[in-house]
């Protein structure tokens, strides 16, 4: 089992375009998380998906961004026109049940 | 609130001696307690959970309630243990069964010296 897997692992945009971060979790594992870790804080929740459910998004802001978990492929987490306070980096984590196994992360960059 | 408070941003000890790395937490149920660990260039990883009760590469941690604390000790620390160590509450069977959301704390890193 390769683990969860994240890409890209860096992206960079320019103010005003969009992110596009995916996740997939590992075999069998049927729950997905994101989270957000700004430079020198803690990883905060953002949302918590299902196959082709939202659970719980109380973490995400309320505008720009969304995710998704489609029965097939990859999660994604979009972010739409960035702005330089959306630089951070993003973790995924997928769960069987219990224990969340996390992804190495993407670290977005906006110029 | 839910908050999970780690005091130390840095701690550095040399080989051999003890660690204890500080978490206290704030919450009004029955939370779940986990530390992870993140050394250089891997991924975030469990290291232990306060219901197992195991000891994990010489780390054990005991959650007071009382003091609404979960510390992280080892009595000889090694060189390989330096890394950031992040403490973290989840609501008990959440959202049926599966747990919920980790609230992390900012973090500790751990040096350890030769």
């Amino acid at each position: 089992n390769a683990g969860v897997m994240q890409n890209p692992r860096h992206l960079v945009r320019r103010r005003g375009q969009e992110a596009r971060l995916r996740c997939s979790p590992m075999k069998g594992h049927s729950h997905v998380y994101w989270y957000r870790q700004l430079p020198e804080e803690g990883l905060k929740f953002m949302v918590y998906l299902q196959k082709e459910n939202i659970i719980d998004e109380s973490g995400m802001p309320k505008e720009r961004f969304s995710a998704e978990f489609p029965k097939e492929g990859p999660s994604i987490l979009r972010i739409q026109q960035v702005v330089r306070g959306d630089s951070a980096a993003y973790f995924c984590a997928s769960s069987p049940r219990g224990e969340q196994y996390f992804g190495p992360g993407t670290r977005l960059t906006v110029t | 609130a839910q908050r999970v408070t780690q005091p130390e941003k840095l701690l550095s000890v040399f080989k051999g001696a003890p660690v204890e790395l500080k978490c206290n937490y704030s919450y009004s149920g029955s939370p779940e307690l986990f530390w992870y660990v993140q050394y250089s260039r891997q991924r975030l990883q469990l290291l232990l959970r306060h219901i197992s009760r195991e000891s994990i590469k010489g780390f054990t941690a005991d959650l007071n309630k009382g003091e609404t604390s979960f510390h992280l000790k080892k009595p000889f620390a090694q060189e390989e243990d330096s890394a950031m160590y992040y403490c973290a509450l989840s609501p008990i069977l959440n959202y049926g069964g599966s747990q919920g959301n980790l609230i992390f704390g900012k973090g500790t890193k751990l040096s350890v010296k030769p």
